[in-house]
This record gives C-alpha cells, sequence and structure tokens, in this order.
C-alpha cells in the first residue's frame, strides 16, 4: 500500500535558507492533506494542512503547495531555524473516511 | 494547551498476554484513533471510534483488538493475545467538535515490546 510517498528519506539545508518538503499520492479520492512534525519518542504533532479545493496555505513559515493534476504537494519551511530538524510525514484522508494514510517520512537537519 | 496523553509510556510483555494501552483524548473532542508504526515504516491506521462505537477499522484491526471508552474520559486499546509482530509504537488521537474536523491530534505514543 503505497498510496502516499515521500521518496526523499532525509533533506539538509543551511539554517536562514528554504526546506522543501515533497510529497505524492496515487489516490484521486483523497481530499485533504496534512503535514506533520515529529520528534523522536514524541508523537506526530500536526503542521499545516490543505483542502483539495485549494492550491495553497500559509501558516507563518510554513506554505504547503497542492497540484492536484500532478498528484503532488509541498511543505516549503521558510526561513529553516535549526528547531525545525525532525522527520516531517505528509498525510492523506479521503472524503469517505477518518483514516489518514501516511508518507513514510522524510529527515530534516537544518544546519547552524 | 490541550494535548493528547498515553500511558504507560513503555509496557513489555510475553507474547500471548493481553495488554490494555491507554489514552486520555482532548476533551471534548469526538472522534478518536489509534495508529501503530513498526520500527522503520510508516504510521498506520488501526481504527476510529465515534458516538461509543468503532467508525472504520483496518485489516489489521482483527479480532486481537478491541477499543473501549470506560468512562467519559478514556479511550483504550486492547490486543488479547500479544504477537511478536505486535511490537511497535501505538499511538492514539482525537479530533473534531464537527464531522468535519480534519486535523487529528497524536498522543507521544506508548511502545509496546513483545518478547
Amino acid at each position: 500500500d503505497q498510496q502516499v510517498k515521500q521518496n526523499s528519506p532525509s533533506l539538509s539545508v543551511q539554517e536562514g535558507r528554504i526546506s522543501i518538503l515533497n510529497c505524492d499520492y496515487t489516490n484521486s479520492m483523497f481530499d485533504y492533506f496534512l503535514w506533520y512534525k515529529k520528534y523522536p519518542a514524541e508523537g506526530p504533532t500536526f503542521l499545516i494542512s490543505i483542502s483539495s479545493i485549494k492550491d495553497k496555505n500559509e501558516d507563518g513559515r510554513f506554505t504547503v503547495f497542492l497540484n492536484k493534476s500532478a498528484k503532488h504537494l509541498s511543505l516549503h519551511i521558510v526561513p529553516s531555524q535549526p528547531g525545525d530538524s525532525a522527520v516531517y510525514f505528509c498525510a492523506a484522508k479521503g472524503s469517505a473516511g477518518n483514516n489518514l494514510f501516511f508518507g513514510t517520512g522524510t529527515r530534516l537537519t537544518v544546519i547552524p | 494547551e490541550p494535548e493528547v496523553t498515553q500511558t504507560p509510556s513503555h509496557q513489555v510483555t510475553q507474547m500471548g498476554q493481553e495488554v490494555i494501552l491507554r489514552c486520555v483524548p482532548i476533551s471534548n473532542h469526538l472522534y478518536f484513533y489509534w495508529y501503530r508504526q513498526i520500527l522503520g515504516q510508516k504510521v498506520e491506521f488501526l481504527v476510529s471510534f465515534y458516538n461509543n462505537e468503532i467508525s472504520e477499522k483496518s485489516e489489521i484491526f482483527d479480532d486481537q483488538f478491541s477499543v473501549e471508552r470506560p468512562d467519559g474520559s478514556n479511550f483504550t486499546l486492547k490486543i488479547r493475545s500479544t504477537k511478536l509482530e505486535d511490537s511497535a509504537m501505538y499511538f492514539c488521537a482525537s479530533s473534531g467538535k464537527t464531522f468535519t474536523y480534519n486535523e487529528q491530534f497524536f498522543g507521544p505514543g506508548t511502545r509496546l515490546t513483545v518478547l
């Protein structure tokens, strides 16, 4: 079951630069997408989300872009800070159910 | 800020034993979930619970698993006869006041180790 994919297991970025995390999905019935951040030994922390009726949602340093035709979404973090270093999970939800389908995560390291 | 709490943080058990994992969702949330993450794998949905009954479950959630909301604040996951492959992090989550909630808020997890 690979309905949500994060093809980059890791990403390193200099402090102050932009971090771009990518996510692809295969199920066209997904209508809501979320990004979670996870530190070791903690649960996923909700960051930002986007409905399929939008193509962009912004919250402070975090912006999520959705390209429905390409079934692709991305999370931009600007400027990146060392405290952003964590594993980032993309998740998707269909209109018919409540369960979230998660990607495998991308480990972001922000270098001071 | 309200948060989901889970106990215990780590549970070690022998294969074949029963375990109960406990969660206190965010108060006034209406939807409750269990997910698990086997080491090195993705977070997987197990079950969702609404209005005192299961609303959805995955194929992982077989007859060995059950959920309960015994007292209006706790939400529990019981595994009747644990197997080695049940070893994982188990996350509880809650959401919503309305049916259109979407954001699920997760607890810190319980690490279950089956020996």
